[in-house]
């Protein structure tokens, strides 16, 4: 079965511009996690979505934002950003609640 | 908030000894821990899980404690291998939501 899928991989965009994530979760995960992960931060959490809505959402600013389409492929967007949003962009799916997470591979985003 | 930390960020073994990489967590409410092996330039690889109704459970190679009365989870992995040298990381969740908390990551390094 095939894994959870990021495009792109690598990005570089210059401050102020706006950028666009996509994730496709693996088959039959309706659930879509995204976190932020710098160095010596660890994986902070973005939000979650479930079947098109999203549950749960971490401690980031509006310019943060995500949306869930229909086959539970899953879009963030970062507006006006900064070079402090520099970071490998993670997706996660599952099955739902307090089931185990799988992660894509990344999309790394560089700001200058 | 939420809080997931490990004891120590590097850890260094010798080939075939056994590791025990550890993790303290603060919520008591947390019911539902993952340890993740993410080598680099790839994304978090789910390793073992373990509910909080359970105080071991074990995989290939690895077994993972949960101490709910200290908040302390470890991985142990037995004859470590050079393929295991990679950042480890714990993450917790509850119930209520499928929302992960993760640590900054230890990170393991095999010696041949």
């Amino acid at each position: 079965k095939a894994g959870v899928t990021q495009t792109p991989r690598y990005l570089i965009k210059t401050r102020g511009q706006q950028v666009t994530l996509s994730c496709s979760p693996i088959s039959g995960h309706r659930s879509v996690s995204w976190y932020q992960q710098t160095p010596g931060q660890g994986l902070q959490f973005l939000f979650e979505y479930f079947s098109e809505t999203q549950r749960n959402k971490g401690n980031f600013p509006g310019r943060f934002s995500g949306r869930q389409f229909s086959n539970s492929r899953s879009e963030m967007n970062v507006s006006t950003l900064e070079l402090g949003d520099s970071a490998l962009y993670l997706c996660a799916s599952s099955f739902g609640s307090d089931y185990e997470q799988y992660f894509g591979p990344g999309t790394r985003l560089t700001v200058t | 908030g939420e809080s997931v930390g490990l004891h120590l960020p590097t850890l260094s073994v010798q080939e075939g000894d056994n590791s025990i990489i550890n993790c303290a967590y603060s919520n008591s409410a947390s019911d539902y821990f993952i340890w993740y092996k993410q080598e680099s330039g790839k994304g978090p690889q789910f390793i073992i899980d373990i509910r909080s109704n359970m105080d071991k459970r074990q995989g290939q190679r690895v077994t993972v404690l949960l101490n709910k009365t200290v908040k302390h989870l470890s991985l142990q992995i037995a004859a470590t291998q050079p393929g295991d040298s990679a950042v480890y990381f714990c993450a917790e969740s509850s119930y209520t939501g499928n929302q992960f908390y993760f640590g900054t990551g230890t990170s393991l390094t095999v010696i041949p």
